[in-house]
């Protein structure tokens, strides 16, 4: 099945800086690469995803880019705020019969005011 | 993801006892997915419906069951043989099959419940 990991578990930036968040996969099949969002207590929540035949993909101040040689992707948070703090999953898809998402084991972002 | 609702949104227990936790959703989707959520262990699929009348064990199936008699329900029985069953249980669903010319993975989460075992 695909591995996914998450590095490092915590992540804390200054207001304002940028943030990157990388993950890794196994399973050079796979085709989908979503980030989610979970701020504490609730539900995660689909940020950005992006697919195997682009490199990067923006959507305002977050972007995720895609190394399918290397078999990573990271998220980038570009001026952070208080707002971004969360924990964020990333995931990929396995790609045999049962196709099904993996998740990480999530990042923990803290933005300093 | 609100058109996916789970009840109720605590939940206690008393050990030796089985609970059952409901998942809604009018999203017209196939697949539908149960998660849970312990501190620092990201998510763990517990059990997985592609289609009505049909399921699959997910990593961590054992002391849990669930069933799939209607397209919009998916509910999850945490049995007694789960003996660790304290934790943040997540429901989500999907398409399953082709979106826009391409495979959808896409899952959205319904609000969680929260269950402890007394």
């Amino acid at each position: 099945g695909e591995n996914v990991e998450q590095h490092p578990s915590t992540l804390s930036v200054q207001e304002g800086d940028s943030a990157v968040i990388k993950c890794t996969y196994s399973d050079s099949a796979s085709n989908y690469f979503p980030w989610y969002k979970q701020e504490l207590g609730k539900r995660p929540q689909l940020i950005i995803d992006i697919r195997s035949n682009v490199g990067e993909k923006k959507d305002q101040r977050i972007a995720v880019t895609l190394n399918k040689t290397a078999k990573h992707f990271s998220l980038h948070i570009t001026e952070t705020q208080p707002e971004d703090s969360a924990v964020y999953f990333c995931a990929a898809p396995f790609t045999g019969a049962n196709s099904k998402l993996t998740f990480g084991k999530g990042i923990t972002l803290s933005v300093r005011p | 993801d609100g058109g996916i609702t789970q009840s109720p949104k605590y939940l206690f227990r008393k050990e030796g006892q089985n609970v059952t936790l409901s998942c809604e959703q009018n999203l017209n989707h196939d697949a539908m997915y149960w998660y849970r959520q312990d501190p620092g262990q990201g998510l763990r699929l517990i059990y997985y419906s592609q289609i009505v009348n049909d399921f699959q064990k997910g990593d961590i199936a054992e002391g849990y069951s669930v069933s799939r008699e209607k397209k919009e329900s998916f509910p999850l029985t945490v049995t007694s043989a789960q003996k660790n069953p304290t934790a943040f249980y997540l429901c989500a669903s999907s398409i399953w099959g082709w979106s826009s010319g391409d495979l959808s993975y896409t899952q959205y989460f319904g609000p969680g419940t929260r269950l402890t075992v007394l």
